[in-house]
C-alpha cells in the first residue's frame, strides 16, 4: 500500500530535551511538508523540501530543524529552542511542489512534560 | 498574506439532508484549493482537488465548486450520513511570492450528523 507513515503516534518530551519525528513516505514524491495543528487555529507549515538535499522555512520554522537525505524521508527536529512544542504535528507531500494533491500522515501527537 | 476563512464553524443537521460548507480567501492567485475530511486525533484525508482553471470537481456524493474571482469555494454533500461526521478543512495553495509555500487553511467546519 503507498501512503505517509509517521512515528512515533505520541511523544513526550522534557524541557530542554530534542525530539525528532519521524516521516516516511512510499508516493515517490518529490515534495513533503510538515505542518502543525493548534485547537482553534488552521494548520501552519513549518518547513518543506522540494527535492532531496533541500528544504526551506514555512511560516513558524523557529526553533525546528529538518532534514531530507533521501526522497522518502523526512524527519522534523523539535529542539529545545522551540517554546510551546506541545501541538499536533502533520506530515504531507505531493508529487511536486505547487502540483497535484498533498496527501497526509497520521500525524504525531507531541506533549511537553 | 492570503487569509482562509471557512462558515459556519459548526453544524449540526439530521440524517439525509443535503448540506453546503463554504469557504472564501482573500487572494485569488493560487494554484489549486483542495478539500480535507479530518476525523478525531487522525491525519488528513484529502477529499477534492479543484485546479485554478477548473469550476467544479465531484466524487461520489461530494461536489466542489470553486470561483476563483470572488475568492469562493463550496463543498456540497448530498444525502448526508452519521458517517460524514468529522471537521472539514479547505486549503489553498498560494502562487510563489504570495507569502505562503504550502497550503493555507481554514480552521475547518466541524459537522455533526444526527442518526
Amino acid at each position: 500500500d503507498g501512503g505517509i507513515t509517521q512515528s512515533p503516534k505520541y511523544l513526550f518530551r522534557k524541557e530542554g530535551q530534542n525530539v525528532t519525528l519521524s516521516c516516511e513516505q512510499n508516493l515517490n514524491h518529490d515534495a513533503m511538508y510538515w505542518y502543525r495543528q493548534d485547537p482553534g487555529q488552521g494548520l501552519r507549515l513549518i518547513y518543506y523540501s522540494q527535492i532531496v538535499n533541500d528544504f526551506q522555512k514555512g511560516d513558524i520554522a523557529e526553533g525546528y530543524s529538518v532534514s531530507r537525505e533521501k526522497k522518502e524521508s523526512f524527519p522534523l527536529t523539535v529542539t529545545s529552542a522551540q517554546k510551546n512544542p506541545t501541538a499536533f504535528y502533520l506530515c504531507a507531500s505531493s508529487i511536486r511542489r505547487q502540483v497535484g494533491e498533498q496527501f497526509f500522515g497520521p500525524g504525531t501527537r507531541l506533549t511537553v512534560l | 498574506k492570503q487569509e482562509v476563512t471557512q462558515i459556519p464553524a459548526a453544524l449540526s443537521v439530521p440524517e439525509g439532508e443535503n448540506l453546503v460548507l463554504n469557504c472564501s480567501f482573500t487572494d485569488s492567485a493560487i494554484y489549486n484549493l483542495q478539500w480535507f475530511r479530518q476525523d478525531p486525533g487522525k491525519g488528513l484525508t484529502s477529499l477534492l482537488l479543484i485546479q485554478s482553471s477548473q469550476r467544479e470537481q465531484t466524487s461520489g456524493r461530494l461536489n466542489a465548486s470553486l470561483d476563483k474571482s470572488s475568492g469562493r469555494s463550496t463543498l456540497y454533500i448530498a444525502a448526508s450520513q452519521p458517517g460524514d461526521s468529522a471537521t472539514y478543512l479547505c486549503a489553498v495553495y498560494q502562487v510563489e511570492g504570495g507569502g505562503a509555500d504550502g497550503l493555507t487553511f481554514g480552521k475547518g467546519t466541524h459537522l455533526i450528523i444526527q442518526p
